[in-house]
């Protein structure tokens, strides 16, 4: 079955950095776009980032637009989420997410990790 | 970006009886080549990632219980729990896949017990 592990989340100051990591297994990972999805304390999830299989496209949301980059490792099996600049309202659990598709079609969000927890504060 | 708007923000239910969660999207989601829409709904109880419930607006994810059912087209949609049980308390948003990422969620309605 599928399994997303994210790890690399924790406590930084505003202005800071951090990069998250999410281990895929049990699906050819090499095959899939995959999501990066955020969800604020009391708040509903944010699709943040997205990235094709073959990392020929990208698609941020504007509020991490410039900030956040997302890449894979394909051989590592691995997506990855690069945040800089970071601020109060980046504070949020970070879900890596695998999409469903259904005969050719996407059919939302099938798999999600546990998430990782994210904390901007000084 | 394509704005959801879920309302009621929450609502509370007897068990046994129906709830309806509604959702409006700022733009269309039909497709029209394959006349689907693209729109999904999820529950979240506390400390759990999203679930899938429903995609393409109105089919039931594998494993989700038929009383969960969804109807509506283009702008309009309509989460429907039949017959309200205990373990359906929980959080639910819908969701819009149409087109090019990012997809936004509604800001969720929550369901309690009456």
């Amino acid at each position: 079955q599928v399994q997303l592990v994210e790890s690399g989340g924790g406590v930084v100051q505003p202005g800071g950095s951090l990069r998250l990591s999410c281990a895929a297994s049990g699906f050819t990972f090499s095959n899939s776009g995959m999501h990066w999805v955020r969800q604020a304390p009391g708040a509903g999830p944010e699709s943040v980032a997205f990235i094709r299989h073959d990392e020929s496209s990208k698609f941020y949301a504007d509020s991490v637009k410039g900030r956040f980059t997302i890449s894979r490792d394909n051989s590592k099996n691995t997506l990855y989420l690069q945040m800089n600049s970071l601020r109060t309202e980046d504070t949020a659990v970070y879900y890596c997410v695998k999409p469903r598709w259904v005969a050719g079609s996407l059919a939302g969000f099938g798999d999600w990790g546990q998430g990782t927890l994210v904390t901007v504060s000084s | 970006d394509i704005v959801m708007t879920q309302s009621p923000d929450s609502l509370a239910v007897s068990l046994g009886e129906r709830a309806t969660i509604n959702c409006k999207s700022s733009q269309s989601v039909l497709y029209s080549s394959n006349n689907k829409n693209y729109l999904a709904w999820y529950q979240q109880k506390p400390g759990q990632p999203p679930k899938l419930l429903i995609y393409w607006a109105s089919t039931r994810e594998s494993g989700v219980p038929d009383r969960f059912s969804g109807s509506g087209s283009g702008t309009d949609f309509t989460l429907t729990i039949s017959s309200l049980q205990a373990e359906d308390v929980a959080v639910y948003y819908c969701q819009q896949c149409y087109g090019n990422p990012p997809y936004t969620f509604g800001g969720g309605t929550k369901v309690e017990i009456k």
